[in-house]
């Protein structure tokens, strides 16, 4: 089945910095790729997403970008800021029903 | 929020003892999934449903059984509950299948220990 492998585990940045969330898939078929994020006591939200027929995408101050090639994805969040402290989690499609989700990473945005 | 619900929202209950959990959807969506959540893990399926009395297992199922008998309830069943199972559970549910690109919303989840 699928894997998915995601780095860091945590994340401090400084507001106003950039922050970069990485992951890698297994499965080479996999062909969607979400962005969810929790903040603490919630559920998980998807803020972005990207398909295997596009490198990159952008929302704002948001971005993904994909490399089939390597089985790896990335979410590029700019100017942060502390409302986007949370943890993010990337996921991949295992199959046609399902995602199979990585094991997270908390973002502190420090002010 | 989409409009789903979870019930309980908290539990305490002990080692061996029957648990269910479940959760409402008034969305109308075909499938409905089963998560776990647990520090260092992040999200694993358990099961999922794609219809009326059609599911399936997930990656970490064992122990756990479902039954989805109407479009809007997918039940959670833990027959004897341990205290490994102690977690967060969340159902999610989308309108197409999950792996084909279609959001996945989140109910509010359960946080259930097992003492």
């Amino acid at each position: 089945g699928e894997n998915v492998e995601q780095h860091p585990s945590t994340l401090s940045v400084q507001e106003g910095d950039s922050a970069v969330i990485k992951c890698t898939y297994s499965d080479s078929a996999s062909n969607y790729f979400p962005w969810y994020k929790q903040e603490l006591g919630k559920r998980p939200q998807l803020i972005i997403d990207i398909r295997s027929n596009v490198g990159e995408k952008k929302d704002q101050r948001i971005a993904v970008t994909l490399n089939k090639t390597a089985k790896h994805f990335s979410l590029h969040i700019t100017e942060t800021q502390p409302e986007d402290s949370a943890v993010y989690f990337c996921a991949a499609n295992a199959g046609y029903s399902t995602l199979t989700f990585g094991k997270g990473t908390m973002l502190l945005v420090s002010p | 929020d989409a409009g789903i619900t979870q019930s309980p929202r908290h539990k305490v209950t002990e080692t061996g003892t029957p648990v269910t959990l479940r959760c409402h959807q008034t969305e109308n969506h075909r499938y409905m999934y089963w998560y776990r959540q647990d520090p260092g893990h992040g999200l694993r399926l358990i099961h999922y449903s794609y219809g009326v009395k059609d599911t399936d297992k997930g990656e970490v199922s064992d122990g756990y059984s479902v039954s989805r008998s109407k479009t809007e309830d997918f039940l959670l069943t833990l027959e004897s509950a341990t205290s490994s199972q102690t977690s967060v559970y969340f159902c999610a549910i989308s309108e197409v299948a999950g792996g084909l690109g279609n959001e996945q919303f989140f109910g509010p989840g359960t946080r259930l220990t097992v003492l």
